[in-house]
């Protein structure tokens, strides 16, 4: 089993708040991921970590940002939730371990802001 | 256009039965491509690379068409715990840790 996890698994939240996604991973994976899915779509790539310090947007424009300031922790930030937020975020990790493409997910956060 | 294409299913297959899943990518600068299995409110994991001479996993065969752009996913002798949404993922050259998901294709294996 993979060793990466998301916290919390569920939050529902009111407009206009700040909110804090975090994931961890303790496999020591230099490569982090997060990622937007809505029921019945795939998942879209939002932000992406290749290392400590090094945080670029994905192919989905989010209003969310990142830190990766410790290699095990990569956390995902709103200033100020909508409820165009709504949605399960993903975050993923991979390294040079594992399978060639595999990415090792968390289990999710589902974020409904009212 | 979507940039990974797949027939959102459902698959409504006996257990038993032989299913097969296509996903056709766009994208010409595809270098890996992959399955990921997806349960239902579940995060996705990797179930096998697809390569170009094809691969085999047990009951599960993988064939990569780079001349028409697509990837097929064939499951044997389908079990229940088969049931699933199969995902089609491509990752680009120059790109190689960064990969594009497919909607997926949903199976439901019935007794």
């Amino acid at each position: 089993e993979a060793d990466i996890y998301q916290t919390p698994r569920y939050l529902v939240i009111g407009t206009g708040k700040k909110i804090t996604l975090e994931c961890s991973q303790t496999m020591g994976h230099d490569k982090m991921y997060w990622y937007q899915q809505d029921p019945g779509m795939e998942l879209h790539l939002i932000h992406y970590s290749y290392g400590v310090n090094s945080t670029e947007k994905g192919d989905l424009s989010s209003e969310s940002t990142v830190s990766r300031i410790r290699t095990e922790h990569f956390p995902l930030t709103l200033e100020s939730a909508r409820p165009s937020h709504t949605s399960q975020y993903l975050c993923a990790s991979s390294g040079v371990s594992g399978r060639a493409g595999e990415q090792y997910f968390g289990p999710g956060t589902r974020l409904t802001v009212t | 256009r979507k940039e990974v294409e797949q027939d959102p299913g459902p698959f409504n297959v006996p257990e038993g039965a032989t299913v097969a899943f296509n996903c056709t990518y766009s994208n010409s600068a595809s270098q890996s491509f992959f399955w990921y299995r997806q349960d239902c409110r579940k995060e996705p994991k990797l179930l096998m690379s697809v390569y170009s001479s094809g691969n085999e996993d047990g009951r599960f065969t993988a064939q990569l068409n780079r001349a028409s752009q697509y990837i097929s996913l064939l499951i044997r002798d389908s079990k229940l715990s088969d049931s699933a949404t199969y995902l089609c993922v491509v990752s680009h050259t120059g790109t190689a840790s960064k990969l594009t998901f497919g909607t997926g294709t949903r199976l439901q294996v019935t007794l």
